[in-house]
């Protein structure tokens, strides 16, 4: 079963920030923390991934807790195209990659 | 930028028989895997492979299936007796090294058992 916790929904409007929040208690030390979004009829979609450090890229930023049980995601304006499931993961680092996808928070973006 | 490709976008078959589902990942990762999602639930490892050879699989992944790297671009999954309950997205995704660096996932193949 899915190690993470996320809302199963969430809504926002077009151009607006939207916050993320993923809880993942049982994370350990050197647990990468991923985020990965699913848009319709696609495949999963890397967004982002950090360790300990908050992390920004072109899609969005990752603010990860100062004792890495949860972590938020911020798409700093919704577009209409950011509707998806968003997925919260972690995954040992150890060379391979067996990640456990749960159940996701679906994002809305009311235009 | 470039993409996992795979193909066919949609395959149906009858129970008991062998599917091939094909993948080409992106020309210079070395790091390949199918994942599967049933309709309406969560997408689900299958198996990973590096240096022609399984790194990791999941309880899914019995004996009925297999993973081959024929040539220097195509990954493909092997269904070797399929069953009603295999009928799913399979997802083929590639990176460039293992983790934690990005998974690309292609837009998969909807299998259909019937």
């Amino acid at each position: 079963d899915a190690k993470t916790t996320q809302p199963n929904s969430m809504e926002s409007n077009e151009e607006e920030p939207v916050h993320l929040p993923c809880n993942h208690s049982t994370i350990s030390g050197t647990d990468y923390i991923h985020w990965y979004r699913q848009l319709p009829s696609q495949g999963p979609e890397y967004v982002i991934h950090g360790l300990t450090s908050n992390v920004n890229n072109r899609m969005a930023s990752l603010a990860i807790a100062e004792d890495r049980k949860s972590s938020t995601l911020i798409l700093h304006r919704a577009t209409l195209r950011d509707a998806a499931v968003y997925y919260c993961l972690y995954d040992s680092g150890a060379g391979s990659y067996q990640l456990t996808f749960g159940k996701g928070t679906k994002l809305s973006v009311i235009p | 930028e470039p993409e996992v490709t795979q193909t066919p976008s949609h395959q149906v078959t009858q129970m008991g028989q062998e599917v091939i589902l094909r993948c080409v990942p992106i020309s210079n990762h070395l790091y390949f895997y199918w994942y599967r999602q049933i309709l309406g639930q969560k997408v689900e490892f299958l198996v990973s492979f590096y240096n022609n050879e399984i790194s990791e699989k999941s309880e899914i992944f019995d004996d009925q299936f297999s993973v081959e790297r024929p040539d220097g671009s195509n990954f493909t999954l092997k269904i070797r007796s399929t069953k009603l309950e295999d009928s799913a997205m399979y997802f083929c995704a590639s990176s460039p090294q293992g983790a934690p660096e990005k998974l690309f996932f292609g837009s998969g193949t909807q299998l259909s058992v019937l």
